[in-house]
């Protein structure tokens, strides 16, 4: 299996710029997670989904983001418009059903918004 | 609320033993994870401990104790290689909450 995918690995923006972020679970997995990686906060949980469908946003900053999973295999975090105080790693994970807790993590992505 | 401490700097040398705390305090407990995160990458799963006790793995063990909200990730025969970012992390019913890191520095 070829992990957690995540495009693109860095993006450069400028501020008010849309921004949209992309990952593939692993093939199987049920669950898909959203984090952000800061030094200030370490890694925050934006928003998961269950079997495609969001069951915690909470962690959302703002009505700026925006999460889909429109099928199995694929979701989205969108930034629109972006700002400098987005700039941060963009963890995408996923899990197996209930009993398999273990998290796979995608290799992220470097999101700096000038 | 939610709140995962862990001290956020530590040394050791080459060749010896380091423990790492975790102390946590979540609405639900389904598990506590430690990982591991070189600089630039992704973390990487080290261990899980869902009942009380030690968990060894290797150079690595895991310990948890529900009842004091405490668990501690102990490093042994340190290498150089171990210098990361070690994160302590709850499973609170379906998400994994993670604490802000400790970032171990190894020197020879």
């Amino acid at each position: 299996d070829a992990g957690v995918i995540q495009s693109p690995r860095h993006e450069v923006t400028e501020m008010g710029q849309e921004v949209t972020l992309r990952c593939k679970p692993i093939s199987g997995h049920d669950y898909l997670f959203w984090y952000r990686q800061t030094m200030m906060r370490g890694l925050e949980l934006l928003i998961y989904f269950n079997n495609n469908v969001p069951i915690d946003d909470s962690g959302m900053p703002e009505d700026r983001f925006s999460a889909k999973m429109p099928n199995a295999s694929f979701s989205t975090l969108k930034i629109q418009p972006s700002e400098p105080r987005d700039s941060a790693v963009y963890f995408c994970a996923s899990k197996g059903n209930r009993g398999s807790e273990k998290l796979f993590f995608g290799s992220g992505t470097q999101l700096s918004v000038l | 609320g939610q709140n995962i401490d862990q001290p956020t700097e530590m040394t050791a040398t080459e060749g010896a033993i380091v423990q790492i705390n975790c102390t946590y305090q979540t609405s639900g407990f389904n598990g506590l994870f430690w990982y591991q995160q070189h600089a630039g990458e992704a973390p990487t799963f080290l261990s899980y401990n869902v009942l009380d006790g030690l968990e060894e793995k290797g150079r690595f063990s895991s310990f948890l104790s529900r009842s004091k909200g405490y668990s501690y990730l102990l490093l042994k025969e340190l290498q150089m290689k171990d210098s990361a970012s070690y994160l302590c992390a709850v499973f609170d019913t379906d998400k994994l909450i993670f604490g802000t890191g400790t970032r171990l520095q190894v020197f020879p």
